[in-house]
């Protein structure tokens, strides 16, 4: 079985602040772990995937999340936040392999304060 | 970019009335999901299709939903009967052959009244 936990439903930090948001996941097999992000009213985009090759993985607009297989982590990062991050945010697992369901994380709202 | 498409956006039903949300995935996508979010809720897994079969469910996924493609684009997704509690943005989700990216749709946001 796997699992998603995201700590902490609502963040809030200054625009041009560090945006730290996290993402703990349990898993039995080796793991894909995503981050996907939901403005509102729309569809889930994806931010960022680690599929077992570099553990920094790069995103889109200036995301990036490290995995640590000995911390069980898939942290979330941007070293500067804009207003337009506002959004709630998910982390995913899969089981490694492709074309395998998705397991949500609860979300994480972030709020960017001018 | 090609995207999913997803209608309506927006259906409004009757307890006890049959819906089928509609779906059409991206063209060379091989791998079929449909995910419900209630509202305030996290995203859940309901079914998956490949090769016009079903190839996981969860325990949401009862007896009241079904899925088809009948015609090789459209992606389905029925409820047979509707419960209040069915209320939820449905999403549908496409991946092609050993994809590692699901491509998710806007969703349609299904209130039962």
């Amino acid at each position: 079985a796997q699992s998603v936990t995201q700590l902490g439903s609502h963040v809030s930090v200054s625009e041009g602040a560090l945006v730290l948001l996290r993402c703990n996941y349990s898993s039995s097999v080796p793991p894909y772990l995503f981050w996907y992000v939901q403005y509102p009213n729309q569809g889930l985009q994806l931010l960022l995937k680690y599929t077992s090759a570099a553990t920094l993985v790069k995103g889109i607009n200036g995301f990036e999340a490290e995995f640590k297989k000995s911390e069980t982590s898939f942290h979330l990062t941007k070293p500067s936040a804009h207003m337009s991050d506002a959004a709630e945010y998910f982390c995913a697992v899969s089981r490694a392999g492709g074309n395998e369901k998705l397991t949500f994380g609860t979300g994480t709202r972030l709020t960017i304060i001018p | 970019e090609p995207e999913v498409t997803q209608t309506p956006s927006h259906q409004v039903t009757q307890m006890g009335q049959e819906v089928i949300l509609r779906c059409v995935p991206i063209s060379n996508h091989l791998y079929f999901y449909w995910y419900r979010q209630i509202l305030g809720q996290k995203v859940e897994f309901l079914v998956s299709f490949y090769n016009n079969e079903i190839s996981e469910k969860s325990e949401i996924f009862d007896d009241q939903f079904s899925v088809e493609r009948p015609d090789g684009s459209n992606f389905t997704l029925k409820i047979r009967s509707t419960k209040l509690e069915d209320s939820a943005m449905y999403f549908c989700a496409g991946e092609g052959a050993k994809g590692t990216e699901a491509f998710f749709g806007q969703g349609t946001r299904l209130t039962v009244v």
